[in-house]
């Protein structure tokens, strides 16, 4: 099975700023990786596939890139509905394995 | 406007069963592969089954595996999730989910959820 894991589990950020979110995979996955938002309570959103293709009605500051190994979410210019968790996931194989979470959360 | 509703989940004893039902609309059923995800209480996503959209194939998680059958009715636009031996360890919020186009993109469209508990 592929294992993902993200750094950091847990960032504290301020509006206004640039957090980045490292998905690293346990073997290569292609561009195979998405990435989704979650807040409690509420139905996961989906944000970007094929490693950095914004998904239609997502804001730009999100932004995916990566391909192999190693991948990144950026979020620039943190607004107050981005405080939330981040999951990465990869479609490459089954199972389909998601990584364990980033939790964004205002300082 | 796509949309995903899940219902069936409840209460239930370890060792009994449950079966979860997927309703959709506003899109063409019968081309989208779908899935099952869930999270247990404090913990992260976990991908539990897939079905191709014309059932060729289904995939589910070594954790459910022979206790869990996901299938779906094309002509009824509809997915399901028959889960037998239910552990504690199955409590969770289950999610259908769509695959936007491709297996290999990701899931584009989730429901709100259903919450299936397992306690004595």
């Amino acid at each position: 099975d592929i294992q993902l894991t993200q750094s950091p589990s847990f960032l504290s950020a301020s509006v206004g700023d640039r957090v980045t979110i490292t998905c690293r995979a346990s073997q290569g996955i292609y561009s195979y990786l998405a990435w989704y938002q979650v807040k409690p309570g509420k139905a996961p959103k989906f944000l970007i596939y094929d490693a950095s293709t914004l998904q239609s009605g997502v804001p730009s500051r999100f932004r995916g890139s990566g391909s192999g190994t190693e991948f990144t979410l950026t979020i620039s210019n943190l607004q107050p509905e981005d405080f939330a968790t981040y999951y990465c996931q990869q479609l490459n194989s089954y199972p389909r394995t998601f990584g364990q979470g980033t939790k964004v959360e205002i300082k | 406007e796509v949309q995903v509703v899940e219902t069936g989940g409840g209460l239930v004893k370890p060792g009994g069963s449950l079966r979860l039902s997927c309703t959709t609309s506003g899109f063409i059923f019968s081309s989208y592969g779908m899935n099952w995800v869930r999270q247990a209480p404090g913990k992260g996503l976990e991908w539990v089954s897939s079905i191709s959209s014309g059932n060729e194939y289904r995939h589910h998680a070594e954790s459910v595996k022979g206790r869990f059958t996901i299938s779906r009715d094309n002509r009824r636009n509809a997915l399901y999730l028959q889960m037998d031996s239910l552990r504690v360890d199955d409590t969770a919020v289950y999610y259908c989910a769509r695959d936007h186009g491709s297996e290999f993109y990701g899931m584009d469209f989730w429901g709100q959820g259903t919450t299936v508990t397992v306690s004595s």
